[in-house]
């Protein structure tokens, strides 16, 4: 597609229940970003990929979250055992280049935890 | 703890005023970047700036970049309410990996 889908664009989940987003990339865009954003402050980063492969994952919180990328799917972010301050809302970026290029976002998954 | 870090948190102007932007970051870079964020949607990219370019130009937008002092900033002249939004810059190192680092960003208000 022309642009990146996130899918849900809501989710509330209970204390201690799991989640799972997704982000489909442009089409042609090797490079998967997700972010974390709390209270619309600065984006942490969680983890990248280049096709299926991790390349940088010294964001993610390992012990509950987890990422792919399978071919001929959406990208997924799952959390397991959802915390409060897990609540954010969570981007996906695409790009065709390494990180010396232009980042295209979505418009985010916000995740609720009660 | 993140890469680029702006100044001012928040700056509110009138419409048709300047605004500029700082950000400072702390490794060496291979670019920055600069993006927009209005309320409630994703990061749109604005800008690109290497690490060997000094100013760069677009439309109403005009970056500059200083790798001796690890800043840049970003001017929006003649603003416009349109432009209200968040700001943030956001850095891809020159040292490798595959992230791109951001700043907490400046909220702008134009007001008309």
């Amino acid at each position: 597609g022309e642009e990146v889908a996130q899918t849900p664009k809501h989710l509330v989940r209970g204390e201690g229940q799991k989640a799972k987003l997704y982000c489909a990339p442009i089409k042609g865009h090797s490079y998967v970003f997700w972010y974390q954003q709390v209270l619309k402050n600065e984006f942490k980063f969680l983890i990248s990929f280049q096709n299926e492969n991790v390349f940088d994952e010294t964001g993610m919180p390992k012990e509950r979250f987890s990422a792919k990328c399978l071919p001929n799917s959406p990208c997924s972010l799952e959390i397991q055992a959802t915390k409060l301050e897990d609540s954010a809302v969570y981007f996906c970026a695409s790009s065709q280049r390494t990180n010396a290029g232009e980042l295209f976002f979505g418009e985010g998954s916000r995740l609720t935890v009660l | 703890s993140q890469q680029g870090e702006e100044d001012p948190q928040a700056l509110s102007i009138q419409e048709g005023e300047n605004a500029t932007m700082n950000c400072s970051y702390k490794t060496s870079i291979n670019n920055l970047q600069w993006y927009r964020q209005n309320s409630g949607r994703g990061l749109v990219h604005l800008i690109l700036i290497r690490s060997n370019e000094r100013e760069k130009h677009s439309g109403r937008l005009r970056v500059t970049l200083d790798t001796s002092k690890k800043s840049s900033s970003l001017l929006i002249t003649a603003s416009r309410a349109a432009d209200t939004a968040s700001y943030f810059c956001a850095t891809a190192g020159s040292s490798g990996g595959f992230k791109t680092i951001f700043g907490a960003g400046t909220r702008l208000f134009v007001k008309a």
